[in-house]
């Protein structure tokens, strides 16, 4: 057990919609990042937030955004959904006490854009 | 540009047939190259990590090694409960401030009784 939730476990969403993911991971672990992981693919970097700011960012486009709390949960938003969008979303937590910590990975939520 | 290429894509393998999984890359400088096992449908379970080459780590069955340019996962005497995808991945110094990790595309191991 990594310690990583994620809700919902599935969701199925029509384009142009707006969903929210759910993330949460346990106490210390002040780093998460959001993966997304298409058919048959590795997991791609959308962004990363530590102590609830933005620390990094990949090619993803801003209706992409996100969220950090104090009581380690996040929040993975995207606006305007569109059929590419469909795909198993992580989440990914760690202590970033080193430029190397371990990332541990939740279950995913699968969204499907119809 | 930092990449990492796995291979082979898939590989079926009998009960107890050894093998290998290459992860080849190309980064900027390397902080640590990762080794995850993903079930289908659930998230990436962290196997291991090495951080400079001539390092290798085992836990059962598998073994990792790491050179300047490649990985490799050895898997002994596999059961058919190894069967996964195995992920490879890396971070590069050119990340920055962050530590994200860079994919390959997998390697999807099926072992038969």
């Amino acid at each position: 057990e990594t310690g990583v939730t994620q809700s919902p476990t599935h969701l199925i969403k029509t384009r142009g919609q707006q969903v929210t993911l759910r993330c949460s991971s346990q106490s210390g672990h002040n780093t998460v990042s959001w993966y997304q992981q298409a058919l048959g693919q590795g997991p791609q970097f959308i962004f990363q937030y530590y102590r609830e700011e933005e620390n990094g960012r990949g090619n993803f486009p801003p209706r992409f955004s996100g969220l950090q709390f104090p009581n380690y949960s996040s929040e993975l938003n995207v606006n305007a959904l569109e059929l590419d969008d469909s795909a198993l979303y992580l989440c990914a937590t760690d202590t970033m006490t080193s430029s190397t910590d371990t990332q541990y990975f939740g279950p995913g939520t699968r969204l499907t854009v119809l | 540009e930092d990449q990492v290429t796995q291979s082979p894509e898939a590989l079926r393998l009998q009960e107890g047939e050894s093998s290998s999984l290459n992860c080849s890359y190309t980064v900027s400088g390397l902080r640590g190259l990762f080794w995850y096992r993903q079930d289908p449908g659930k998230g990436p379970e962290f196997l291991f990590t090495l951080y400079s080459a001539g390092e290798e780590k085992e836990k059962e069955r598998l073994k990792a090694t790491l050179t300047k340019k490649e990985s490799f996962l050895h898997i002994t005497a596999p059961k058919p409960e190894d069967s996964a995808t195995y992920l490879c991945a890396v971070q590069a110094l050119s990340g920055g401030a962050t530590n994200k990790l860079i994919f390959g595309t997998g390697t999807l191991l099926a072992v038969q009784p």
